[in-house]
């Protein structure tokens, strides 16, 4: 257990719609990061954050788009979804902003038909 | 530009040893990491390797060479439950410290 949580563990929805997900870093942890996982392929990093600030930005698309909240949580939001945004999405924390040290959450598998 | 290479494949014999060997184009970096991911599971942190050398952790080793833009991971005493991706990362100097990863490697390990 790495102490990464996220929700839902799964979630199935169709073309068009709206989901969130939810990730809460390991304890003391400040920094949040996105990546997506499509099957069989490698990591691809969306989005970072620290301390409730932006800090980098990856190959994310402009129908997504996240934050961190004051008590560190983040939420990625996925909007008018497409058949090809299904994958895993993976939240990881640590605790220095610029690390090679990250603690991952068992993912959210987002499905959309 | 920036880029990691790892083979995509590697197949052992359960009780051997393995390496699988990172390779990479970059300016500069703080240090190189591995993470094993099992199928359907979330990476796993196995080490960081900032300076040149070999860091030891039970049954899995990791060097890294900055002057041959090289590293490995050495699995030794395979079990079944090794059988997994692994991932290398570098962390980049520069202006965006986002982690650069290799495609992974898939380990199968046969009896």
């Amino acid at each position: 257990d790495s102490g990464v949580t996220q929700t839902p563990k799964h979630l199935i929805t169709a073309t068009g719609q709206r989901v969130t997900l939810r990730c809460s870093p390991r304890s003391g942890d400040l920094s949040v990061y996105w990546y997506q996982q499509s099957l069989d392929q490698g990591l691809q990093f969306l989005i970072q954050y620290y301390n409730g600030e932006e800090r980098a930005k990856g190959n994310i698309l402009e129908r997504f788009s996240a934050q961190q909240f004051p008590d560190l949580h983040s939420e990625l939001n996925l909007s008018s979804l497409e058949l090809g945004d299904s994958a895993l999405y993976f939240c990881a924390s640590s605790l220095r902003e610029y690390t090679g040290e990250l603690f991952f959450g068992e993912g959210s598998r987002l499905t959309v038909l | 530009g920036q880029s990691l290479e790892q083979p995509s494949e590697v197949t052992a014999v359960e009780g051997a040893i393995v390496q699988i060997n990172c390779t990479y184009q970059t300016s500069g970096f703080y240090g190189l990491s591995w993470y094993q991911q099992h199928d359907g599971g979330a990476p796993t942190f196995l080490s960081y390797n900032a300076l040149d050398g070999l860091e030891e952790t039970g049954r899995f080793s990791s060097f890294l060479s900055r002057s041959d833009s090289y590293g490995y991971l050495l699995l030794q005493e395979l079990q079944m439950k090794d059988s997994a991706s692994y991932f290398c990362a570098v962390t980049p100097r520069g202006s965006n410290y986002q982690l650069i990863w290799g495609a992974g490697t898939k380990l199968i390990i046969k009896p």
